[in-house]
């Protein structure tokens, strides 16, 4: 079926250490993915993508790796921040289709 | 330049009524597609739409539909509401839609029926 998933629903960390939000998808033919950052009021917010050429792809206090062997994405966040307390969902174009698909998200919640 | 705009912000309706909600694009985008957000659920596709055409549609019923202008703006149409319509509706554009490009989300429509 379509269906991407998230391993854990919500993650706490503190102020300052790394995070690690992490992602199964299940369409092996899927070549793109997408993190988005959701806050409280407001609609996704485009973060970083990837393409299944590559395993990993870094932005702005982000990475995003990508295992297709085992159909896995992560996102990284480097020295969380509060502002970073938010949803995040990743998505994939289901088998190379037109349409992002998304996963339910993880809550992401930064503590002082 | 403009993000997507989506109006109204908020909506309250009764079980039976139909609704529209409007969505214009990111100037240029072509591609427009709605996704329907409730708690605890990710994010449902529902269809896109790229030069006017559905190109793609999600497992929704017909009670949901759409369109969309030659100027791109987009609408999206709930006949014969159910409680379980209650959501945020996203609309997002993209410049020419298809598989590997990301989505420009507007804040969404918040539907409430009662």
């Amino acid at each position: 079926g379509e269906s991407v998933g998230l391993h854990l629903p919500t993650l706490s960390v503190q102020e300052g250490d790394n995070s690690i939000i992490n992602c199964a998808y299940s369409n092996s033919a899927s070549d793109y993915f997408i993190w988005y950052k959701q806050e409280s009021g407001k609609g996704p917010q485009f973060i970083i993508d990837i393409r299944s050429n590559m395993d990993k792809r870094q932005g702005q206090r982000v990475t995003v790796l990508l295992n297709k062997t085992v159909k896995h994405l992560s996102l990284q966040i480097a020295a969380t921040q509060p502002g970073d307390s938010a949803v995040y969902f990743c998505a994939e174009n289901m088998g190379r289709t037109d349409k992002l698909i998304f996963g339910t998200g993880t809550r992401l919640q930064v503590f002082p | 330049k403009a993000g997507v705009t989506q109006t109204p912000r908020y909506l309250i309706k009764t079980r039976g009524q139909q609704v529209t909600l409007s969505c214009s694009p990111i100037s240029g985008h072509r591609s427009v597609s709605w996704y329907q957000q409730t708690p605890g659920q990710g994010l449902q596709f529902l269809f896109e739409y790229f030069s006017e055409t559905q190109r793609n549609k999600g497992n929704f019923p017909g009670r949901f539909s759409g369109r969309q202008f030659s100027n791109s703006r987009s609408e999206m149409n709930v006949s014969t509401l159910e409680l379980g319509d209650s959501a945020l509706y996203l609309c997002a554009s993209s410049s020419v839609g298809g598989a590997a490009e990301k989505l420009f989300f507007g804040s969404g429509t918040q539907l409430s029926v009662l």
